[in-house]
């Protein structure tokens, strides 16, 4: 499969834990992006690479959150101390600098 | 209010139908997508369209970009076609969602 994977796909977790995700993005895709959607909502933009440079982060991404793309491939989203708002889906998305986002299956986070 | 506003939020149709989903949007954008979300999370990009009109099978999505606004329409739609259609702008290199119009099509 060619596509956007995402990795663990579902995630339940205790309030007070550390999570973290992974994305491996499109290989030739310079762009990458994290979102967060809640049931009912629309995706909200959390931030986005271009290589391994983090271009922007949206004010939505707490202290607690950090991502990061070591190596300008795969990336990870860490939550530290999760709290029962933090549940949503965690959408991944890349693309080729300017074109269509191909998003990723998404990791869903349930925080109990 | 939100950058992006949809409209209706919940449509449902009998099959063979003609859909209009509308899209509004109150930012400066460089192009403006269309995804359709199926159940279980998976997104797929529609369109990205900036000017005019685009046409994909029985899928056609339309801006005008000095009234901010944009349709997607579905001919003769099919109970396949039943999922969240989602409205995201451009603005200065990330995408800002619409909170999606939810269509079911019935047999």
């Amino acid at each position: 499969d060619t596509g956007v994977s995402q990795d663990p796909r579902h995630k339940i977790t205790k309030r007070g834990q550390n999570v973290t995700f992974r994305c491996d993005p499109i290989s030739e895709h310079n762009r990458l992006y994290w979102y967060r959607q809640t049931l009912g909502q629309g995706p909200e933009f959390l931030t986005y690479f271009q290589n391994e440079a983090q271009l922007e982060k949206s004010r939505l991404l707490s202290d607690r959150f950090s991502a990061e793309r070591p190596k300008g491939s795969f990336s990870t989203l860490e939550i530290q101390r999760t709290e029962q708002g933090d549940s949503a889906m965690y959408l991944c998305a890349s693309s080729p600098q300017g074109e269509y986002e191909f998003f990723g299956p998404g990791t869903r986070l349930t925080v109990l | 209010k939100n950058e992006v506003e949809q409209s209706p939020q919940n449509l449902t149709a009998q099959e063979g139908e003609f859909i209009t989903i509308n899209c509004s949007y109150s930012v400066g954008i460089s192009a403006l997508h269309w995804l359709q979300q199926h159940p279980g999370g998976g997104i797929v990009s529609l369109f990205m369209l900036s000017s005019g009109k685009k046409k994909h099978g029985r899928l056609i999505a339309t801006i005008n970009i000095q009234e901010k606004h944009s349709s997607l329409h579905i001919t003769a739609s099919h109970p396949r076609d039943s999922a969240v259609y989602i409205c995201a702008v451009i603005e200065t290199d990330k995408l800002i969602f619409g909170t999606g119009t939810r269509l079911q099509v019935f047999p």
